[in-house]
């Protein structure tokens, strides 16, 4: 059964800095790595996806890199921003479904 | 930009009651699933549906729960006899595709 971890469980960090975010996972035969936002209250938005095949994803300031050898994935923030804060949830994809880890509460101060 | 939408956001029930909780997944999509977000708790995947039938399911979706298309546009999610733990948030999503999933911001359900 895949165990999905995220550490931290929650970072604190000042507007400006770049920032990394964990991610593993305990089966390697997965087919995707999706990573989340959350914004407390409200439903997933969907940042960044990875195939199995690739070893990393850009989009903005964010890079997604995925070691399904290791059973890892990182998610870096370059230049966090205040608007930066929520919880950012990595998710590994195996047939249908996808398996959840805890999620980061990221806050990034003023 | 086309979104996964949920109604209703918010649903109390007593417990041993049915509840519907609605999904209208993205217009061109193929696959849809349901998950459920225990306060405080790990999302957790609930049901897979393709081609009008059940790709895949928890141990979680057990007799209690069902799905339906009954039409074009919306998926559903029916509890027959709510529980106290059945009380969470409920996500639905879809996806063409590729494997990129989107998800609806949720119905919270309160069973009391």
């Amino acid at each position: 059964k895949q165990e999905v971890t995220q550490i931290p469980a929650a970072l604190s960090v000042p507007e400006g800095e770049n920032l990394v975010l964990n991610c593993s996972f305990t089966d390697s035969a997965i087919y995707n790595l999706q990573w989340f936002r959350q914004d407390p209250g409200k439903g997933l938005t969907s940042l960044l996806l990875i195939q199995s095949s690739q070893r990393e994803q850009t989009s903005g300031r964010l890079n997604a890199s995925l070691d399904k050898s290791s059973g890892r994935s990182t998610l870096y923030i370059a230049a966090s921003q205040p608007g930066d804060s929520a919880t950012y949830l990595c998710a590994s994809g195996s047939g249908s479904r996808l398996t959840f880890g805890e999620g980061t509460q990221l806050t990034v101060n003023p | 930009e086309p979104e996964v939408t949920q109604t209703p956001s918010h649903q109390v029930t007593q417990m041993g009651q049915e509840v519907i909780l609605r999904c209208v997944p993205i217009s061109n999509h193929l696959y849809f699933y349901w998950y459920r977000q225990i306060l405080g708790q790990k999302v957790e995947f609930l049901v897979s549906f393709y081609n009008n039938e059940i790709s895949e399911k928890s141990e979680i979706f057990d007799d209690q729960f069902s799905v339906e298309r009954p039409d074009g546009s919306n998926f559903t999610l029916k509890i027959r006899s709510t529980k106290l733990e059945d009380s969470a948030m409920y996500f639905c999503a879809s996806r063409k595709d590729s494997y990129e999933q989107y998800f609806g911001p949720g119905t919270r359900l309160t069973v009391t």
